[in-house]
């Protein structure tokens, strides 16, 4: 079945800092990649997208390439600050309309 | 706009006790989901409504779980005598479709805590 994994956490790292969070992805025919971001006490919200092969998704300075060859859709961000501290997750859709989740990265940005 | 709204924010029960989770999506999406995050992992599908489709409930954990939607507005997610593996948070989502593309909007969540 499809199915989701990402790096575990927690993730730290000290402000501007290079981050990658890892993705890779099982899944039959050809998803839709997402990153989700979950700031502390607020709600999901989607952080960026990519529909296709090759696409890349970028939404506030971080950045996610589909890559179906290693399928995978790492998060990149060139320098972090300590409002980018959160839960981020990666997800998948297919045919159907679930997501398939993984399980999530908590990211903590030290000043 | 307004968001995805859901109600309670919080909800203690007793083990054995029935209860009842609301959520407001936003106007004109069509398609609404449910979904359960336990403490530490990730989002767990629960059910999704699409228009006046039959609902797929392929997610529902339990009989005991059971929810239903009113055309295109409001849901209701009941959960009967309530378990302490229950405890968990409830999130509802909705989407202008169920094509795969389309982004799903979250509401804040009911964290339901079972003693």
């Amino acid at each position: 079945g499809n199915s989701v994994t990402q790096m575990e956490g927690p993730v730290t790292l000290s402000e501007e800092a290079f981050l990658t969070i890892n993705c890779t992805y099982t899944a039959t025919g050809y998803p839709s990649l997402f990153w989700y971001v979950q700031y502390p006490g607020e709600g999901l919200q989607l952080l960026l997208k990519a529909t296709k092969a090759d696409d890349k998704g970028s939404n506030k300075g971080f950045e996610a390439t589909y890559r179906k060859e290693t399928t995978s859709f790492h998060l990149e961000k060139g320098s972090v600050q300590v409002s980018d501290s959160a839960v981020y997750f990666c997800a998948l859709s297919d045919s159907n309309y679930q997501l398939i989740w993984g399980a999530g990265t908590k990211l903590i940005i030290k000043p | 706009g307004a968001g995805v709204s859901q109600s309670p924010s919080n909800k203690v029960t007793e083990k054995g006790k029935d209860v009842e989770l609301r959520c407001d999506p936003i106007s004109g999406h069509t398609a609404l989901y449910w979904y359960r995050q336990r403490l530490g992992q990730g989002l767990e599908f629960l059910i999704y409504f699409q228009g006046n489709s039959a609902p797929d409930k392929s997610g529902l954990p339990s009989d005991r779980f059971s929810a239903e939607r009113t055309g295109e507005s409001v849901s209701t997610l009941t959960i009967q005598r309530t378990q302490q593996e229950d405890s968990a948070v409830y999130l509802c989502a909705s989407s202008l479709s169920s094509v795969s593309t389309y982004e799903q909007y979250f509401g804040p969540g009911t964290r339901l805590t079972v003693t």
